[in-house]
């Protein structure tokens, strides 16, 4: 089973919708990473959160991690066509490194 | 500098049959992990090396086994092979092991049994 919770599995949106995915972890990461794995595609490293609490952006896209280490969240605003794929998280878990189970994105122009 | 490579990207085999898949990492890398990607199932962790040693392994039967070699590219191994296996096997590369770096994935090989 999966030792990193994510929500939704599935999200439909309107092009110019926002949308956000939730991971949670059973235990205290040492980091939280994100990645992007478009239709046909492999995953792709977004970015890297370390800190308690840190908030990074990469334009329209806003990582959180939380307070306790255990959480994190992708909110993307104003979703394009361009931003469709699935979104997972991963963090290490055990010493190595555990995804959740993603988030696809669909996005309707 | 060139990224992680697979081979190959596409396989067909029977039920039975043995099958060895092969990841070249990115230079420099001495950490190698593979993932079973299914749709139902996600990415499943099923093993990881670093410097020819096997760190850790995931939740799959003795069927399925690896190696690397030392420099650093890694190969697995399915043997008996059953339906179920049919899956995109990815690998990823990186600095460090333990999920403590930036994991950079290959193209994956698409593996079809029959």
């Amino acid at each position: 089973g999966q030792q990193v919770m994510q929500i939704p599995q599935y999200q439909h949106v309107q092009e110019g919708e926002d949308f956000t995915t939730y991971c949670n972890s059973s235990t205290t990461l040492s980091n939280i990473q994100w990645y992007k794995q478009r239709p046909g595609g492999h995953p792709v490293f977004l970015i890297q959160l370390v800190k308690s609490g840190e908030v990074k952006k990469q334009k329209r896209l806003t990582f959180q991690f939380g307070e306790a280490k255990k959480n994190s969240s992708l909110h993307i605003t104003a979703t394009q066509t361009t931003d469709v794929g699935t979104y997972f998280c991963a963090g290490p878990w055990g010493g190595d490194m555990r995804f959740g189970a993603g988030t696809r994105l669909t996005v309707k122009p | 500098k060139a990224g992680v490579t697979q081979t190959p990207r596409y396989l067909i085999k029977t039920r039975g049959q043995q099958v060895t898949l092969s990841c070249s990492p990115i230079s420099g890398h001495r950490s190698v992990s593979w993932y079973q990607q299914t749709p139902g199932q996600g990415l499943q962790f099923l093993f990881e090396y670093f410097s020819e040693t096997q760190r850790n392994k995931g939740n799959f039967p003795g069927r399925f086994s690896g190696r690397q070699f030392s420099n650093s590219r890694s190969e697995m191994n399915v043997s008996t092979l059953e339906l179920g296996d049919s899956a995109l096997y990815l690998c990823a590369s990186s600095l460090a092991p333990g999920g403590l770096d930036t994991q950079y994935f290959g193209p994956g090989t698409r593996l079809t049994v029959l």
